[in-house]
């Protein structure tokens, strides 16, 4: 098994450019989860979609994030326009589903904004 | 509001020696309890998870943690640490009416020969 794929696992910007990270979860797996890392906040989730569907963006910063799941295989988390303020390291997890089961992450995408 | 907090921020400890970790946690019922590990440059690895029974949970690479509902405590041990255990743990909390995770801020553990 492949594991979760993230792409690109770097990406330097400019300020106001906008950004797109991509995540392919694990076959057969029902949930994805986009997480961001920082020193200063730890690691917090952005939004979780289950059969493609978004439950939770609660924790989307502002409207400058958006996450799209258009089929169970692929996932993008796109910031438009990006600030150096979300500079960060985003990861996407999947699991089959259910609380109890277990999230497997990915490699991350490492973003700076300049 | 549900919280986990980890007090250590970084933890020394010599290899050999034997390790403990603490996580608390705030929630009104019994969460599902995990703990994490997160190698340099990597992404997160689950190392054990309690949903319920025996409060004694053994894991993967030699870890344990014993859950106290008294304490409100789901500890991290090891009874001797190697030098590649040295990475970042977080413990996460589940609460029983979502399906996402709420993490700590994380114990960074670096191990000395």
């Amino acid at each position: 098994d492949a594991g979760v794929i993230q792409s690109p696992r770097h990406e330097v910007t400019e300020m106001g450019q906008e950004v797109t990270l991509r995540c392919k979860p694990i076959s057969g797996h029902n949930s994805l989860f986009w997480y961001r890392q920082t020193m200063m906040r730890g690691l917090e989730l952005l939004i979780y979609f289950n059969n493609n569907v978004p439950i939770d963006d609660s924790g989307m910063p502002e409207d400058r994030f958006s996450a799209k799941m258009p089929n169970a295989s692929f996932s993008t988390l796109k910031i438009q326009p990006s600030e150096p303020r979300d500079s960060a390291v985003y990861f996407c997890a999947s699991s089959l589903g259910q609380i109890t089961d277990t999230q497997y992450f990915g490699p991350g995408t490492r973003l700076t904004v300049l | 509001a549900q919280s986990v907090t980890q007090p250590d921020i970084h933890i020394t400890v010599s290899e050999g020696a034997s390790l403990e970790l603490r996580c608390n946690y705030s929630y009104g019922a019994t969460p599902y309890l995990f703990w994490y590990v997160q190698s340099p440059g990597q992404g997160l690895q689950l190392l054990l998870k309690y949903f319920s029974g025996d409060t004694l949970v053994q894991g993967i690479k030699g870890f344990e943690a014993e859950f106290k509902r008294s304490q409100s405590s789901f500890n991290l041990r090891k009874p001797s640490v190697h030098w590649s255990d040295a990475a970042e743990y977080f413990c996460a909390v589940g609460p029983l009416n979502t399906d996402k995770l709420i993490f700590g801020t994380g114990t960074r553990l670096q191990v000395f020969p």
